[in-house]
């Protein structure tokens, strides 16, 4: 069964710092990884999406996400986080049958 | 385009009561899903149907748990008896997996989602 590891719960930047979470799946198959976000008051959506090419790609609002397959990692990065950055974010493993498994979620705090 | 509507955005009963919800996914979308997002988790799959075929219910608790898609659109997930462990954020989503000639990325399409309360 796949599953999937988000390291930080919760985490608090000030406004400009980079951002990184971290996201380690295990399944020894191929995947397809996403971030998803949920900004407070709305509902999940997508930020990015891995599933060929490229392992370095970029989402929405300036986040990217690196797929290393070697270390079965898909973390998420911001060069430089803004107050409107503040919401939950989860990473999700999709390995076949178009069934998704999410991490617990990483609640990000930017402050002003 | 219309995202996924999912209804009642709330609801509050009390434990052994029955309740329902609704979803109505993306128009053309083939594979619906209901999720149970518990507090401080992470969506965890209920149900997954493409058309009006269940492609995997074994994490639903089938004794109180049920869920319907009768004509390959809406979904029902009913939940008769409710227990207090069963307070969560209901999650509908939709994709286009299993659609001839779709991209199938696996990425899923969320309603609200419908937040229940058991007392």
């Amino acid at each position: 069964a796949q599953s999937v590891s988000q390291h930080n719960h919760h985490v608090i930047l000030s406004e400009a710092a980079s951002l990184e979470l971290g996201c380690n799946y295990s399944y020894g198959g191929t995947v397809n990884l996403f971030w998803y976000v949920q900004y407070p008051g709305q509902h999940l959506q997508l930020l990015l999406k891995y599933f060929s090419g490229d392992p370095l790609v970029k989402g929405i609002k300036g986040f990217e996400a690196e797929f290393i397959k070697s270390k079965f990692s898909f973390n998420l990065r911001k060069p430089s986080v803004q107050w409107s950055d503040t919401a939950e974010y989860f990473c999700a493993v999709n390995a076949h049958a178009g069934k998704s498994t999410f991490g617990d979620g990483t609640t990000l705090t930017v402050k002003p | 385009e219309a995202g996924v509507a999912q209804s009642p955005r709330y609801k509050i009963i009390e434990k052994r009561q029955s309740v329902a919800f609704w979803c109505n996914p993306i128009s053309g979308h083939a594979t619906l899903y209901w999720y149970q997002q518990i507090l401080g988790q992470g969506p965890k799959l209920l149900i997954q149907f493409q058309n009006n075929g269940v492609v995997d219910d074994s994490q639903l608790p089938k004794d109180r748990f049920s869920a319907e898609r009768l004509k390959g659109v809406d979904s029902t997930l009913k939940i008769q008896p409710a227990k207090l462990e069963d307070s969560a954020v209901y999650l509908c989503a939709s994709s286009p997996w299993g659609l001839a000639g779709a991209l199938n990325t696996g990425e899923l399409f969320f309603g609200e989602g419908s937040r229940l309360t058991v007392l």
